[in-house]
């Protein structure tokens, strides 16, 4: 099946920072790649997506491109504010067993001011 | 309005005692999940179902029972609550394969 590794946090930065936050995976097939947030007390949301090799997904200012040669989907932003405080979930998806998604351990996120 | 709820949102119950938790979503998606958050854990798929009356087991299914008679809801059941059982239940939906996940608020489960 597939598994997920995630650095491990927390990950303290000062607002204006540059962020990156590793993810690699192992997957059977090809995967469809999520970046999920979590804010405290709130479920997880969508950050942002790829489908398909070199695909780079974005939105908020965080990017990750799907790089199949090294099976990684790093999460990046430029420039980290305080609200941008939470954990990040790094999930392949199992495309051909019911949409299954595989969280890595989440990576928390601390923004200072 | 449309989205996915969790019900209830907070619960404390007793070892042995029998507790559902509901999960409702109105976007008619096919698919829909359980997990459980732990520290320490991330995120664990307990079962998921591809579409009405079909359910499959997940990564820790052992104490749960699940069942899925219409599209929009999938309770969740464990049938003699244990404190090993003590979480945050998150419940997911999503329309197809390759398809984002969306996810409730979440239930957190006390069992005392």
């Amino acid at each position: 099946g597939n598994s997920v590794t995630q650095m491990e946090g927390p990950v303290t930065l000062s607002e204006e920072a540059f962020l990156t936050i590793n993810c690699t995976y192992t997957a059977t097939g090809y995967p469809s790649l999520f970046w999920y947030v979590q804010y405290p007390g709130e479920g997880l949301q969508l950050l942002l997506k790829a489908t398909k090799a070199d695909d780079k997904g974005s939105n908020k200012g965080f990017e990750a491109t799907y790089r199949k040669e090294t099976t990684s989907f790093h999460l990046e932003k430029g420039s980290v504010q305080v609200s941008d405080s939470a954990v990040y979930f790094c999930a392949p998806s199992h495309n051909n067993a019911g949409n299954m998604l595989t969280f890595g351990g989440g990576t928390r996120l601390m923004v200072k001011p | 309005d449309a989205g996915i709820t969790q019900s209830p949102r907070y619960k404390i119950t007793e070892t042995g005692r029998q507790v559902t938790l509901m999960c409702h979503q109105t976007w008619s998606h096919s698919y829909m999940f359980w997990y459980r958050q732990d520290l320490g854990h991330g995120l664990r798929l307990i079962y998921y179902s591809a579409a009405a009356d079909i359910t499959d087991k997940g990564e820790v299914p052992d104490g749960y029972v699940v069942s899925r008679s219409k599209t929009e809801n999938f309770p969740l059941t464990l049938e003699s609550a244990t404190r090993s059982q003590t979480s945050v239940y998150f419940c997911a939906s999503s329309a197809a394969g390759g398809q984002p996940q969306h996810f409730g608020d979440g239930t957190r489960l006390s069992i005392l």
